[in-house]
């Protein structure tokens, strides 16, 4: 079975400073990774993927995350926050056609 | 790129009422559908996927006869809360698989209140 962990329920850093989230996942075969991010009473909006390739993937608004392999894992970065980015994040993975499985999300709240 | 509008965003409803909440593909075909719901602060549990001109498969736990799921076109499903109760209550998100956006755009959710 497919699941993703998510182990910080919150994050909170300040305006400016580096944010990392953190994702470890855990599937049979090859994982396609993601990561979204919800406002409130919102749908999920797509930051940004992983299927094959670099490691290092570079999404939207100045977000990016590493593939790391032999950690199962897939943390969230970006080098300086803003207040904007506060928000709830999940990762989620799949594998081939199955239906996405999400973590329990994070909530990110970065303060001024 | 690909869109997905839901629909309504919001509703209220009284116990013992049914709700029909819509999903639109609105600039691509989707063959399959997810159907999400979300429990305030937790993460999206799947409850099924919808293939058009077929039946919808559930996720265990998640009562069909309650949750009735219609995917009539290529670019629509529907979910009924049937006989809905206040348990019910929640935030339904659906999502669609499109290329461009990871494989899976997702509407923009519908929160339900049954009162």
């Amino acid at each position: 079975a497919q699941s993703v962990a998510q182990p910080e329920d919150q994050v909170n850093v300040a305006e400016g400073n580096p944010l990392t989230v953190k994702c470890t996942y855990s599937v049979s075969g090859n994982p396609y990774l993601f990561w979204y991010v919800q406002y409130p009473n919102r749908g999920l909006q797509f930051l940004l993927k992983y299927i094959t390739g670099d490691n290092l993937v570079k999404g939207s608004y100045g977000f990016e995350a590493e593939f790391n392999k032999s950690q199962t894992s897939f943390h969230l970065k970006k080098p300086s926050a803003l207040v904007s980015d506060s928000a709830l994040y999940f990762c989620a993975v799949r594998t081939g056609n199955t239906p996405l499985v999400f973590g329990k999300g994070t909530r990110l709240s970065v303060i001024a | 790129g690909a869109v997905v509008s839901q629909h309504p965003s919001w509703v209220i409803c009284k116990s013992g009422t049914s709700v029909k909440i819509e999903c639109r593909s609105l600039d691509f075909q989707a063959t399959t559908m997810f159907w999400y719901r979300q429990f305030p602060k937790q993460s999206l549990m799947l409850m099924a996927t919808s293939n058009e001109g077929s039946k919808a498969t559930y996720e265990q736990g998640v009562e069909k006869d309650k949750f009735l799921i219609n995917h009539a076109s290529l670019t629509l499903s529907t979910l009924t809360v049937t006989s809905a109760h206040p348990e019910d209550s929640s935030f339904y998100i659906c999502s669609a698989r499109a290329e461009g956006s990871g494989g899976y755009t997702f509407g923009s959710g519908t929160r339900l209140t049954v009162v």
